[in-house]
């Protein structure tokens, strides 16, 4: 079946200006995750959904980034006045249940110039 | 695409030989455990998953051992081939929450 789908694939931005990515998790997974990975480093987690809600908000750098999960499904990370440190690869993951496996989308490159 | 560990630790091996990729995780109350391969310019891909109450798990071609005493965990790649040229990472998710928290991860070379 279908894996999890990020979009865009790349996202080019100018300081300041707002983006948002999107996440298209595994049908019938409930759990959805969004971690963000520098060059040269493993993943660090963001946020994670169980349903509509926001589980665990913990990771978010600041408060320039915000996710909803409005129906339960497709998530959509949104960061605000981008800052070239924002720039990395946004990865999100789905787990059919909170005690399962996380599988990864490809993941979006974000580039704030 | 961009390229993922330019500075991480390597392990080269011969295609056909096994490779044994090692990992220390942080949290003595981590409980759940993942292996991770990552292509550049991918996701990271699910290998092999174990759970704290396990000291060893076999899959095709894998097997992930967990020492708890010394929180150390071990992928074991039976007769490497090219295609498992990547970088793995190990993840752990405590008892507390359901983030994974990974590793710095290793670069495995595959040399035909």
């Amino acid at each position: 079946g279908a894996g999890v789908s990020q979009t865009p694939s790349n996202k080019v931005t100018e300081k300041g200006k707002y983006v948002e990515l999107r996440c298209d998790p595994i049908s019938g997974h409930t759990a959805l995750y969004w971690y963000r990975q520098s060059l040269g480093q493993g993943p660090e987690f963001l946020i994670y959904f169980q349903g509509t809600g926001a589980a665990d908000d913990s990771g978010l750098p600041n408060d320039r980034f915000f996710a909803v999960r409005p129906e339960g499904s497709v998530s959509t990370l949104k960061i605000q006045r981008t800052e070239r440190g924002d720039s990395a690869v946004y990865l999100c993951a789905s787990s059919l249940t909170l005690a399962g496996p996380q599988y990864f989308g490809p993941g979006t490159r974000l580039l704030v110039l | 695409g961009e390229s993922v560990g330019l500075h991480l630790p390597t392990l080269s091996v011969q295609e056909g030989d096994n490779s044994i990729i090692n990992c220390a995780y942080s949290n003595s109350a981590s409980d759940y455990f993942i292996w991770y391969k990552q292509e550049s310019g991918k996701g990271p891909q699910f290998i092999i998953d174990i759970r704290s109450n396990m000291d060893k798990r076999q899959g095709q071609r894998v097997t992930v051992l967990l020492n708890k005493t010394v929180k150390h965990l071990s992928l074991q790649i039976a007769a490497t081939q090219p295609g498992d040229s990547a970088v793995y990472f190990c993840a752990e998710n405590a008892n507390a929450g359901n983030m994974l928290t990974f590793g710095g991860g290793t670069r495995l070379m595959v040399k035909p």
